[in-house]
């Protein structure tokens, strides 16, 4: 099974900041991750696929990058709404994995 | 507009079974690649089914392999996961999702709770 463990568990930022969060997997997944967005009481919210391909409806200042085993999720200038736990995904190989998460919070 | 609402949801005893519906609207679910996914009350996200398009292919997690069963009615348009052997540890919200991109989780549903206590 593919862990993926995902750094800082809470980020403290301001609106107006920008974001880095970190999705580390336990071997290579090449590009084959994604991020959610998830809010108190909702689904998640698919943001990035293929480790670096916006959604569609997500804004552009969501953007992620990285392969093999290191992956980001940038959120530039972070709005209100941003706010929120981020979980990374892969789909490399079976089984599916989620990283345990990373809580932005308004600092 | 594409919506899935899941049902089925409850409060039943440790070793008991119930069955998740997960109704789709704006799509069709045997054009897709489906899952469920669920969430323990305070914590993360954990895969827990998928079923591919040709509905022959089904992937579950090691936690419920041999106790859940996934399928799907293509008449009812309505996906599926009959839950028997219930644990403690199957309390948790559970959301089903359309898949894009084999096996990313493009749609979601609001999710039902299930809850197994004595």
């Amino acid at each position: 099974e593919i862990v993926l463990t995902q750094s800082p568990a809470t980020l403290s930022l301001s609106p107006g900041e920008r974001a880095a969060l970190s999705c580390r997997a336990s071997q290579s997944i090449n590009n084959y991750l994604a991020w959610y967005q998830q809010k108190p009481g909702q689904p998640p919210r698919l943001l990035i696929y293929d480790a670096s391909n916006r959604a569609t409806g997500v804004p552009a200042r969501f953007s992620g990058s990285g392969s093999g085993t290191d992956f980001t999720l940038t959120i530039n200038s972070l709005e209100p709404e941003d706010f929120a736990i981020y979980y990374c995904q892969q789909r490399s190989n079976w089984p599916l994995t989620f990283g345990g998460g990373t809580k932005v919070e308004i600092k | 507009e594409v919506q899935l609402v899941e049902s089925g949801g409850g409060l039943v005893q440790p070793g008991g079974s119930l069955r998740l519906s997960c109704a789709a609207s704006g799509l069709t679910v045997s054009s897709h690649d489906m899952s469920w996914v669920r969430q323990a009350p305070g914590k993360g996200l954990e895969w827990v089914s998928s079923i591919r398009i040709s509905a022959v292919e089904t992937h579950y997690a090691d936690s419920v392999k041999g106790r859940f069963t996934i399928s799907r009615d293509n008449s009812k348009n309505t996906l599926y996961l009959q839950m028997d052997t219930l644990r403690a540890e199957d309390t948790a919200t559970y959301y089903c999702a359309k898949e894009i991109r084999y096996h990313y989780m493009e749609v979601w549903g609001k999710g039902t709770t299930v809850t197994v206590s004595s």
